[in-house]
């Protein structure tokens, strides 16, 4: 595709549920990315997909968070009973292989939890 | 661990005015600079970004930032900012094949 695409672009959802997150890396992009922008706090790294390789997930913030990355494309963030801190927009970017400097970003899903 | 300092949150300038968003990076070895913008309501994008050589980086939009490694700065300038320059805008320096972002600066041009 054109360039990195999230899906839904907006997500209400009640305290307690569990949400899923969608990404859509460029193609042949084998890097993925996830950061959380909260309020106040800038961007903060969530989790890095690379290739077949272990993925990096020490920026998630609890056990409640996992993501997971199917066939080396598609990624999905599972936020699992849904707490009012975690609202903020989840942001995915992609890269090629070991050009983690050079990310592109998609265009972010805006969390709230109610 | 690498980590990024934005000191300034927010700014407000006039149309014309000079701009220089302060940045400053912790780590002492060979680094990554960058700088992204997110216009209200639009995708972050990279801004420019410093890898080696000339410390004076030129980006889009007239904007440049230049790399001084005595005081583990890479500040972000534009001689004379224009209405749309009005966005949020990231420091970051790569550690380990992810980005470490500053907490960002909003900036607000008023016409």
């Amino acid at each position: 595709g054109a360039g990195v695409s999230q899906s839904p672009s907006n997500k209400v959802t009640e305290k307690g549920k569990d949400v899923e997150l969608r990404c859509d890396p460029i193609s042949g992009h084998t890097a993925l990315y996830w950061y959380r922008q909260s309020l106040g706090q800038g961007l903060e790294f969530l989790i890095y997909f690379q290739g077949n390789s272990a993925p990096d997930k020490s920026g998630l913030p609890s056990d409640r968070f996992s993501a997971e990355r199917t066939g080396g494309s598609v990624s999905t963030l599972t936020i699992q009973r849904t707490q009012q801190e975690d609202s903020a927009v989840y942001l995915c970017a992609s890269s090629l292989m070991g050009r983690g400097y050079e990310q592109y970003f998609g265009p972010g899903t805006r969390l709230t939890v109610t | 661990a690498q980590s990024v300092s934005q000191h300034n949150h927010h700014v407000i300038l006039s149309e014309a005015a000079s701009l220089e968003l302060g940045c400053n990076y912790s780590y002492g070895g060979t680094v990554n600079l960058f700088w992204y913008v997110q216009y209200p309501g639009q995708h972050l994008q990279l801004l420019l970004k410093y890898f080696s050589g000339d410390p004076l980086v030129k980006g889009i939009k007239g904007f440049e930032a230049e790399f001084i490694k005595s005081k583990f700065s890479f500040n972000l300038r534009k001689p004379s900012v224009q209405w749309s320059d009005t966005a949020e805008y990231f420091c970051a320096v790569v550690g380990f094949q992810k980005l470490v972002f500053g907490t960002g600066t909003r900036l607000l041009v008023s016409p």
